[in-house]
């Protein structure tokens, strides 16, 4: 059964500190997804991972793809208020339909 | 305007009660999917479906129903078979498999009371 891990769960930074938010699973898989929730709204795509050492950036998110290790991370550069978010990552099983999400990141950026 | 509409946004229901949450695409998308999501937690797949007049239950499909008799629309009852249904209810479509992206609604708010 593929799962999905994400760490920290919470997470308090200040403006223009940087910091990464991890996300493991437990199979192969080659398609991983960065989304963004804001409270009591939907979820918001933000980034498509589909190969090893794929590396996606907008803004101040750059999100990257290990595959051998089943790892996605989703680094933030110099934090900004407008960033407070829920933070998911989700994979899909390869060759399935099916999209697995993770228990999120809550991220605040104090100002 | 191309997109997911989900209705109602807010349902309150007595407990014991059957209720039906709209899914309506208008994306061509061939798989749709529902999720659960309670407050301050992740979201949990309870069915999706690939293509019309399949599906397939997720992770925590008890308690729940869905049909696909159209390509755009994916209905999802909560049956008074489930414990515990309040929650926020997403809907999402995509093109399926090859590697894209998955699309969410508005979703809806159900509360049991």
């Amino acid at each position: 059964e593929l799962k999905v891990e994400q760490n920290p769960l919470f997470l308090s930074m200040q403006e223009g500190k940087n910091y990464t938010i991890y996300c493991n699973y437990s199979t192969t898989s080659d398609r991983l997804y960065w989304y963004r929730q804001d409270p009591g709204k939907s979820l918001e795509s933000l980034f498509v991972l589909l190969s090893n050492g794929a590396v996606k950036q907008e803004g101040r998110l750059m999100a990257s793809l290990d595959t051998k290790a089943r790892l996605s991370t989703l680094h933030i550069t110099a934090a900004v208020h407008d960033l407070s978010a829920t933070y998911f990552c989700a994979v899909a099983t390869s060759g399935t339909y099916k999209y697995i999400f993770g228990t999120g990141t809550r991220l605040k950026v104090l100002a | 305007d191309g997109g997911i509409t989900q209705s109602p946004k807010y349902l309150f229901r007595k407990e014991g009660q059957n209720v039906t949450l709209s899914c309506e695409q208008n994306l061509n998308h061939d798989a749709m999917y529902w999720y659960r999501q309670d407050p301050g937690q992740g979201l949990r797949l309870i069915y999706y479906s690939q293509i019309v007049n399949d599906f397939q239950k997720g992770d925590i499909a008890e308690g729940y129903s869905v049909s696909r008799e159209k390509k755009e629309s994916f209905p999802l009852t909560v049956t008074s078979a489930q414990k515990n249904p309040t929650a926020f209810y997403l809907c999402a479509s995509g093109t399926g498999g090859g590697g894209n992206t998955i699309y969410f609604g508005e979703g809806s708010w159900l509360t049991v009371v």
